[in-house]
């Protein structure tokens, strides 16, 4: 069954590029979501079906995927990015979802 | 403006059953699949079960299968989550989330605020 595995943590400057890896097997042939979650809230959507954003996210919000790895960008990363990121796909093979082990943001 | 209003959640014993609802308001209610998912205390997402917009087709996890049933009713804008026999490994805040597809399952784009389930002796 499908795995996604996401890095705990990261850690990135005001300003600077934050990019948040996801893992597992063909997930390129995938479609991966992402969410943002800051705490004591609920999950927001930041991107959908690989590279789209939703209405209302910020521009400097951007995912990829290819191969084994799909990625999410935070471009001139501000406080208000600091949250935990999961990132989610669909396993055929069990018809379920999954979700990736989820992503600290840390803006220092 | 898309609402979610989840709703009975307790402290209930191991074995027992409980019935989460999921109030929809804000956009056509019959036109979207419908999601729960769960968070442990301290833990990271997990799916549990989704339904599509006319429960043609529907799903679990592996963990609730077997124990756990979704259901929704169009006329009333609810979705439901029967979850009968409960663990402790049960116990997490339960979100109602809709999809972005009605008869596909793609993203999830609206969340509810969650409910909270806790088994315990």
């Amino acid at each position: 069954s499908l795995e996604l595995t996401q890095p705990p943590s990261v850690s990135v400057s005001p300003g600077q590029t934050a990019s948040i890896t996801c893992s597992g097997d063909k997930l390129g042939d995938k479609y991966v979501y992402w969410y943002q979650q800051k705490p004591g809230q609920s999950p927001v959507l930041v991107i959908y079906r690989d590279t789209k954003r939703p209405s209302g996210i910020p521009e400097r919000f951007s995912g990829s995927n290819s191969g084994n790895t799909a990625t999410l960008t935070i471009s001139g990363t501000q406080a208000m990015d600091e949250a935990d990121y999961y990132c989610q796909a669909w396993d055929r093979s069990t018809a379920h979802y999954v979700f990736g082990t989820g992503t600290k943001i840390t803006v220092l | 403006e898309v609402q979610l209003v989840e709703s009975g959640g307790g402290l209930v014993q191991p074995g027992w059953s409980l019935r989460l609802s999921c109030a929809a308001s804000g956009f056509t209610f019959d036109a979207y699949a419908m999601h729960w998912v769960r968070q442990a205390p301290g833990k990271g997402l997990e799916w549990v079960s989704g339904v599509t917009f006319n429960s043609a087709y529907i799903a679990y996890a592996d963990s609730v299968k077997g124990r756990f049933t979704i259901s929704r009713d169009n006329a009333e804008n609810s979705l439901y989550l029967q979850m009968n026999n409960l663990k402790p490994e049960d116990t997490a805040l339960y979100y109602c989330a809709k999809d972005g597809s009605g008869s596909s399952w793609y993203e999830f784009d609206f969340w509810g605020q969650g409910a909270l389930v806790t088994v315990s002796s």
